[in-house]
């Protein structure tokens, strides 16, 4: 079976562009969460997603949106980027809720 | 790699020992715990996971050890191999409706 499968594997954007991420969960998996990673702040929650809506939020700006499509598929964006949001994104998925989570290798965004 | 944290604990461990990795965990109204292993350039991975009404779990060559009273969680890795070392997160939610909170992480490095 497929891992969770995230692209793309690395990006790099200058401040005020946009940036939309995409991530497959592993088939059968109908629950997707997002984390950002740095060095800093370690992995914080920025969404979860379960038959296409949204179950909870992390504390993130506006700026920071997703949504989950009807196969389970889900896409994060993030809107006018600042240098802070350089991080590791990663998407983890779970065949129902209450069910260990399963990362992908995550999107490595740089801004410039 | 990428650099997951770089201020981490770091435990230190020869080959052929047995690792224990200690995490101290929040809320004390989590109920479900899950341990993950992050190795450089890739999303964690799943190790072993525990519910509130246990207090001990074994998986293999790992141990989990659950201690509610004082909000403590410990993961044991029996003949410990190169190729354990990584970084090793702790993560929290409750009943599965609360996104999963993680811990700092700590590095556990082998010594061959």
């Amino acid at each position: 079976k497929a891992g969770v499968t995230q692209t793309p594997r690395y990006l790099i954007k200058t401040r005020g562009q946009q940036v939309t991420l995409s991530c497959s969960p592993i088939s059968g998996h109908r629950s997707v969460s997002w984390y950002q990673q740095t060095p800093g702040q370690g992995l914080q929650f920025l969404f979860e997603y379960f038959s296409e809506t949204q179950r909870n939020k992390g504390n993130f700006p506006g700026r920071f949106s997703g949504r989950q499509f009807s196969n389970s598929r889900s896409e994060m964006n993030v809107s006018t980027l600042e240098l802070g949001d350089s991080a590791l994104y990663l998407c983890a998925s779970s065949p129902d809720l209450g069910q260990p989570q399963h990362f992908g290798d995550g999107t490595r965004l740089s801004i410039l | 790699g990428e650099s997951v944290g770089l201020h981490l604990p770091t435990l230190s461990v020869q080959e052929g020992d047995n690792s224990i990795i200690n995490c101290a965990y929040s809320n004390s109204a989590s109920d479900y715990f899950i341990w993950y292993k992050q190795e450089s350039g890739k999303g964690p991975q799943f190790i072993i996971d525990i519910r509130s009404n246990m207090d001990k779990r074994q998986g293999q060559r790992v141990t989990v050890l659950l201690n509610k009273t004082v909000k403590h969680l410990s993961l044991q890795i029996a003949a410990t191999q190169p190729g354990d070392s990584a970084v090793y997160f702790c993560a929290e939610t409750y009943s599965g409706n609360t996104p999963l909170v993680f811990g700092k992480g700590t590095r556990l490095s082998v010594i061959a």
